[in-house]
């Protein structure tokens, strides 16, 4: 299995709502990735899990809080979202590996397509 | 800093002709270089991938090599077809100075290929 699933496709959701979006991959991978995109640009990073931890956060609103419950799972919890929040959002995964050899060769979901109303 | 630069397009093209978008970087170090295609309404999809100098990536007929002395991975295809109509991506990676994990994009090009 080389798939990289995100629930819902579509998410259209009022700016006092709370919502979650949802990303699972078994490729045994150890790393996952949010990202953010906007209509004609490239995905923009927002958090990273190693090995379920918090790894990077790319000074990412508070509104959005990611979660990783296991190896397998990963989270987005949306709070109070603005309407420039509306976009594609990502998740991605990857091998996690302590060689200087490794290359970051990530795997793409299909996107969950965020609007804020 | 990383960086990727890449020619923006729009790139319109006919079925069966040639094809090429340039990529050039701006790393230390020994980066790994990507292709990666987003097919309207859906994620990306890595297309080909070079991890040293000289490298030759390829997939569905599309080739790109990893030139360290231009700094290029530049995407070529010899005939496209209208199933090919895409944004493609050039991205890099690089492990080490706070670079872990890390995919510098370029812009994207948006190819569209006319029947």
């Amino acid at each position: 299995d080389t798939e990289v699933t995100q629930t819902p496709k579509h998410l259209v959701m009022g700016m006092t709502n709370k919502k979650s979006l949802k990303c699972e991959q078994h490729m045994g991978h150890r790393a996952m990735y949010w990202y953010k995109q906007k209509a004609k640009k490239p995905p923009e990073l927002m958090f990273v899990y190693s090995y379920e931890k918090l790894s990077i956060n790319e000074s990412v609103p508070s509104r959005f809080s990611p979660e990783c419950p296991n190896s397998s799972l990963l989270n987005l919890h949306l709070h109070a979202l603005q309407p420039e929040d509306s976009a594609l959002y990502l998740c991605a995964s990857s091998q996690e590996s302590a060689s200087p050899d490794l290359y970051n060769e990530q795997f793409f979901g299909p996107g969950t397509r965020l609007t804020v109303l | 800093g990383d960086s990727v630069t890449q020619m923006e397009g729009p790139v319109t093209l006919s079925e069966e002709a040639f094809l090429t978008i340039n990529c050039t970087y701006t790393a230390t170090g020994y980066p790994s270089l990507f292709w990666y295609v987003q097919y309207p309404g859906e994620g990306l999809q890595l297309l080909l991938k070079a991890t040293k100098a000289d490298d030759k990536g390829s997939n569905k007929g599309f080739e790109a090599t990893y030139r360290k002395e231009t700094t290029s991975f530049h995407l070529e295809k010899g005939s496209v077809q209208v199933s090919d109509s895409a944004v493609y991506f050039c991205a890099l990676s690089r492990w080490g100075g706070g670079s872990n994990y890390k995919l510098t994009f370029g812009k994207g090009t948006l190819l569209t290929v006319n029947p």
